[in-house]
């Protein structure tokens, strides 16, 4: 089962921010939070991953509480192509396998509107 | 730089036969993972190869098989199809390196099983 829990589905007004929570309150230590999106069709997208701090880039930024149990995914200025299922997975990073198992969840339907 | 390339991109086959698809990692990238996707799901692990072995399997029986070729390329194959198997299979790869590094998905091949 996925660690992660997302709301199902939010609107978002087209240019305002967009700001997608996700619970994780069975975090460990060593799991580090990761975002990938998914539009219609297509191969899921990496967008952004962090540990405990909070991490920006080019595409959205990533604010992670101090006691880690949630995050918050923020696309600044919200465009209709950001229209996308939006995942949040939490995965142990490296590790004796080079670990590279995700489990997902249903995400959240990010509907941007005009 | 290409990204991920999978092929076919589509595939129809009929109950009991067999087929194999094909994936090309990222430049620089060494570790293949490939999952299956249905229809309203997030997508699920199937396994992950490096070093031309199966280093992680998720939970699907031994009628998924894969194989990773020296240049990195990999191959899922899957025997005696059942309807249930329709989906999109998608392939991830990742370079060994650094132990957070995020997985780069391909877009994916459309089994349809009839």
């Amino acid at each position: 089962d996925a660690k992660t829990t997302q709301p199902p589905s939010m609107d978002c007004a087209e240019g305002r921010a967009a700001n997608l929570p996700c619970n994780h309150s069975t975090i460990s230590g060593n799991e580090y939070v990761y975002w990938y999106r998914q539009i219609h069709s297509q191969g899921p997208q990496y967008i952004i991953h962090g540990l405990k701090n909070n991490e920006t880039n080019e595409m959205a930024s990533l604010i992670i509480t101090e006691d880690r149990k949630s995050s918050t995914l923020i696309l600044p200025h919200a465009t209709l192509r950001d229209t996308a299922v939006y995942y949040c997975i939490v995965r142990v990073a490296g590790g004796a396998g080079n670990n590279r198992k995700l489990i997902w969840g249903l995400g959240t339907s990010l509907a941007v509107n005009p | 730089d290409a990204g991920v390339t999978q092929s076919p991109t589509h595939l129809i086959k009929t109950r009991g036969q067999q087929v194999t698809l094909r994936c090309s990692p990222k430049s620089g990238h060494d570790t293949v993972s490939w999952y299956q996707q249905a229809l309203g799901q997030g997508p699920q692990f199937i396994f992950q190869y490096y070093e031309e072995e199966e280093r992680q399997r998720g939970n699907f029986p031994d009628r998924f098989s894969g194989h990773q070729f020296p240049n990195y390329s990999s191959e899922l194959n899957v025997n005696a199809l059942l309807l249930g198997d329709s989906a999109l299979y998608l392939c991830a790869s990742s370079p060994r390196g650094r132990r957070d590094s995020p997985l780069h998905f391909g877009n994916g091949t459309r089994l349809t099983v009839t």
